[in-house]
């Protein structure tokens, strides 16, 4: 089956460590995205990527950093420089032009 | 900045009726217009998508879009108690690469 899938499903930080979240995709989808949920708030874009070995910036990118190194596959690191790392983290993909974005099942990054 | 919005809710109906959700958007050159279906805890499902004006049937599902007055919605007929979720609106925004303009989502319970 073609999907997004997220790993791992929980993760947890200790000060001062990076972590790196997965997102892999089979659905040959061109550009891949990045969002992060706050609980009762809504989703905001911290990277995205149209094509491989080329990423952008989003809303709130302090703190994060991409790769974008093969078409399936675009990891999220969460570095110590982002002070307030607990949320839901989202990944997405979508073809390019008026195609709606699909999800994957996510992953829950606590401090602790 | 462009924008999306929704009643936050909660937006309460009984079972077997119709549930009614909005959304506003700010950019009239707006082209295409996505619904999503989150459960607590869980990420969002693509659920409708439209792009021209008029309605736009799946199911239970009806989009409507009106494009004169930047407002589209989701009727859900025949509501069932396992449709009690967050909906969210979204809008695609192109000069970030695609990236979904999310609303706050309107949170929906049905009432056995």
């Amino acid at each position: 089956d073609g999907g997004i899938t997220q790993s791992p499903k929980y993760l947890f930080r200790k000060e001062g460590q990076n972590v790196t979240l997965s997102c892999e995709q089979n659905l040959n989808h061109d550009a891949m995205y990045w969002y992060r949920q706050d609980p009762g708030q809504g989703l905001r874009l911290i990277y995205y990527s149209q094509i491989v070995n080329d990423f952008q910036k989003g809303d709130i990118a302090e703190g994060y950093s991409v790769s974008r190194e093969k078409k399936e596959s675009f990891p999220l690191t969460v570095t110590s420089a982002q002070k307030n790392p607990t949320a839901f983290y989202l990944c997405a993909s979508s073809f390019p032009g008026d195609q709606p974005q699909h999800f994957g099942d996510g992953t829950r990054l606590s401090i602790l | 900045q462009k924008e999306v919005e929704q009643n936050s809710g909660p937006l309460s109906v009984p079972e077997g009726a119709i549930a009614s959700l909005n959304c506003t958007y700010s950019d009239r050159g707006s082209q295409s217009f996505f619904w999503y279906r989150q459960y607590s805890g869980k990420s969002p499902e693509l659920i409708m998508f439209i792009y021209s004006n008029g309605d736009k049937e799946d199911g239970r599902f009806t989009a409507q879009l009106n494009k004169a007055s930047q407002y589209v919605s989701l009727l859900i007929r025949d509501s069932q108690p396992s449709d009690s979720a967050t909906y969210l609106c979204a809008v695609p925004d192109y000069n970030q690469g695609g990236k979904l303009i999310f609303g706050q989502g309107t949170e929906l319970s049905v009432k056995p």
